[in-house]
């Protein structure tokens, strides 16, 4: 079992829509999560973080972590085409600073006009 | 605030020669540094992990004397690639994590990368 796991896509939708990217872990001590979004040829982007059960959001992006289910989710509301990226799921299981991150394989996200 | 800069964002070289990129954080002091290394539609693989002042921690398979890390100060760290071969050319990006305004619970910062080719 791979510590971060994500369905690889494409995930396709359209343009307007609520994209749902879900992602699983399976160290349960695990303390920090975050989500980045990478374009092809370029480097990761951190999006969102978080740290506690519930919902976060920052603008069009909503996190939501539950620790008893080890998931953790990213939802975009009217999604646009800028938005079709791979969107990686990292955790860092002890959430310190230095800490390393345990990425899943990233999620392709295809968002049509 | 949390930038992270690469140098440089391409570079070709010949087959037996050394390339040095540099990772500077901007505006924050990034007490320990990442190298990864990303090959064409794959995930991103961790090379290293170096903290200010202290020899660089390697992963599993990864040959320290063929990349050399050096984390001098709170604001650059620079990973050089030594006889470099064509099976080295890859993207390479550097991430950092510090102390920011953004918070202290373990974020990286990803400098944009240096695509590498080794002819």
């Amino acid at each position: 079992q791979k510590e971060v796991e994500q369905n690889s896509g494409p995930l396709s939708v359209p343009e307007g829509a609520i994209a749902s990217l879900n992602c699983t872990y399976s160290d349960r001590v695990s303390q920090s999560f975050f989500w980045y979004r990478q374009y092809s040829g370029k480097s990761p982007e951190l999006i969102m973080s978080i740290y506690s059960n519930g919902d976060k959001e920052d603008g069009r992006f909503t996190a939501q972590l539950n620790k008893a289910s080890q998931y953790v989710s990213l939802l975009i509301r009217d999604s646009q085409p800028s938005d079709s990226a791979t969107y990686l799921c990292a955790v860092n299981k002890h959430g310190n600073q230095g800490g390393k991150l345990i990425f899943g394989q990233g999620t392709e996200l295809s968002v049509k006009p | 605030g949390a930038v992270v800069s690469q140098h440089p964002s391409w570079v070709i070289c010949k087959s037996g020669t050394s390339v040095k990129i540099e990772c500077r954080s901007l505006d924050f002091q990034a007490t320990t540094m990442f190298w990864y290394r990303q090959f064409p539609k794959q995930s991103l693989m961790l090379m290293a992990t170096s903290n200010e002042g202290s020899k660089a921690t390697y992963e599993q398979g990864v040959e320290k004397d063929k990349f050399l890390i050096n984390h001098a100060s709170l604001t650059l760290s620079t990973l050089t690639v030594t006889s470099a071969h064509p099976e080295d050319s890859s993207f390479y990006i550097c991430s950092a994590s510090g102390p920011t305004s953004h918070g202290l619970q373990g974020e990286q910062f990803f400098g944009p990368g240096t695509r590498l080719t080794v002819l």
